[in-house]
């Protein structure tokens, strides 16, 4: 079975700092793809970003960086300076890499609050 | 390009009501995805479809929920009779999987409230 789970419920900080929201996942496949969605307060999930399970490069795209370390199961999110408009829950999923699966297992979610 | 359309955007029904859920997917996507979201089960997937067929629906809660996919652009998921405890978002997604586009993309959600 598949899960992941997102150790953080809340955190709040202040415009400027930088965050990171955590992620740990366990699957017995060997393949498999890992995604970050982004849910802001009008409530719609906003894909950020995949990665495939043989990718473990880190990627960085503008603030978002995304560190994914398979000898710890761990796909984390960091947002560099923050601000107000990263307000939102941000959940961390997983999926099956071919096959004829596809079922996304959700993490819980982490709200994240950027106070001016 | 269209995202994922659902309508209506907000429901609210009494108990004992039928309730339609409508989702059209991005045109040229192969697989349809049905998710819940509640405060206290987060996100769940009920049903998904690939090619109009449903491929695994383990995830409905009861016979009062039956999802139809009548052709590549048109998904309902209808629930009936209501009950309370249905209240929550329901996410239609869909994706193009085999390719490097195999993420799901989700719609805006219909929040169902019933009373």
């Amino acid at each position: 079975a598949q899960k992941v789970t997102q150790a953080q419920t809340e955190i709040s900080v202040v415009e400027k700092e930088d965050v990171t929201l955590d992620c740990v996942y366990e699957t017995r496949d060997t393949t498999y793809y890992l995604f970050w969605y982004k849910q802001p307060p009008s409530g719609e999930l906003v894909f950020l970003i995949r990665r495939n399970s043989f990718d473990e490069q880190n990627e960085i795209s503008g603030r978002y960086s995304w560190n994914f370390q398979k000898s710890t199961s761990s796909f984390n999110f960091t947002i560099t300076a923050s601000q107000v408009v990263d307000s939102a829950v941000y959940f961390c999923a997983l999926t099956r890499s071919g096959g004829s699966n596809y079922k996304l297992t959700f993490g819980k979610g982490t709200l994240l609050t950027v106070n001016p | 390009d269209a995202g994922v359309i659902q309508s209506p955007r907000h429901e609210v029904t009494e108990m004992g009501q039928e309730v339609t859920l409508r989702c059209k997917p991005i045109s040229g996507h192969d697989y349809l995805f049905w998710y819940r979201q509640t405060m206290m089960r987060g996100l769940e997937l009920l049903i998904y479809f690939n090619n109009n067929v449903p491929i695994d629906d383990s995830g409905m809660p009861e016979d009062r929920f039956s999802a139809k996919m009548p052709n590549a652009s048109f998904s309902t998921l209808k629930i009936q009779p209501s009950e309370p405890r249905d209240s929550a978002v329901y996410f239609c997604a869909s994706s193009l999987i085999g390719t490097s586009m195999d993420t799901q993309y989700f719609g805006p959600g219909t929040r169902l409230t019933v009373l």
